[in-house]
């Protein structure tokens, strides 16, 4: 089954400089998912990402994908107070139980 | 167009009750799926469903059930609570099994006591 490992889970952040946060999994997965979540609040979709090479940027936030690897990353750029927040990776299970599979999400917070 | 809405919002519950969520999707969305959220285990996917059938399911234990209705709601149900149950319980619709884009519910907030 598909495990999916995110890095860091913490991460502490200056205006201003940019970050990377890392999504790792096991074995094959036909999708990507980044999804950010406020506190006390509902999960939030930011990107989906379908194939090898994929890119995808919506504001200071850019996403790719390399399935060779079995990597993905969320890139930040810029970092503003606005971006603080939990950034959730998650991985589609292949074969006939097509579940989402999560990370454990990364915390984000930005400093002034 | 009107979010995925779930009721209740916040519930407290003692062992060995059962519990019912509710969870009605976007307007036009076929699928529903279930997740469990708590601090230790992180999220994980509880089961799907579209058309009235369970297309997925999670390895969660058989205290676990939900069905969905002919309009697309869907109900989960928990029987006989355990304090691990405590937890925030997501829904999330998209339009069809092989979705690109999940949206997602506010939750329903479970406390065992």
């Amino acid at each position: 089954e598909l495990k999916v490992e995110q890095n860091p889970l913490f991460l502490s952040m200056q205006e201003g400089k940019n970050y990377t946060i890392y999504c790792n999994y096991s074995t094959t997965s036909d999708r990507l998912y980044w999804y950010r979540q406020d506190p006390g609040k509902s999960l939030e979709s930011l990107f989906v990402l379908l194939s090898n090479g994929a890119v995808k940027q919506e504001g200071r936030l850019m996403a790719s994908l390399d399935t060779k690897a079995r990597l993905s990353t969320l890139h930040i750029t810029a970092a503003v107070h606005d971006l603080s927040a939990t950034y959730f990776c998650a991985g589609r299970n292949a074969g006939n139980n097509r579940k989402l599979i999560w990370g454990l999400g990364t915390s984000l917070g930005v400093n002034p | 167009k009107a979010g995925v809405t779930q009721t209740p919002r916040y519930l407290i519950k003692t062992r060995g009750q059962q519990v019912t969520l509710s969870c009605s999707p976007i307007s036009g969305h076929r699928s529903v799926s279930w997740y469990q959220q708590t601090p230790g285990q992180g999220l994980q996917f509880l089961f799907e469903y579209f058309s009235e059938t369970q297309r997925n399911k999670g390895n969660f234990p058989g205290r676990f059930s939900g069905r969905q209705f002919s309009n697309s709601r869907s109900e989960m149900n928990v029987s006989t609570l355990e304090l691990g149950d405590s937890a925030l319980y997501l829904c999330a619709s998209s339009l069809g099994p092989d979705w690109e884009t999940q949206y997602f519910g506010p939750g329903t907030r479970l406390l065992v006591l």
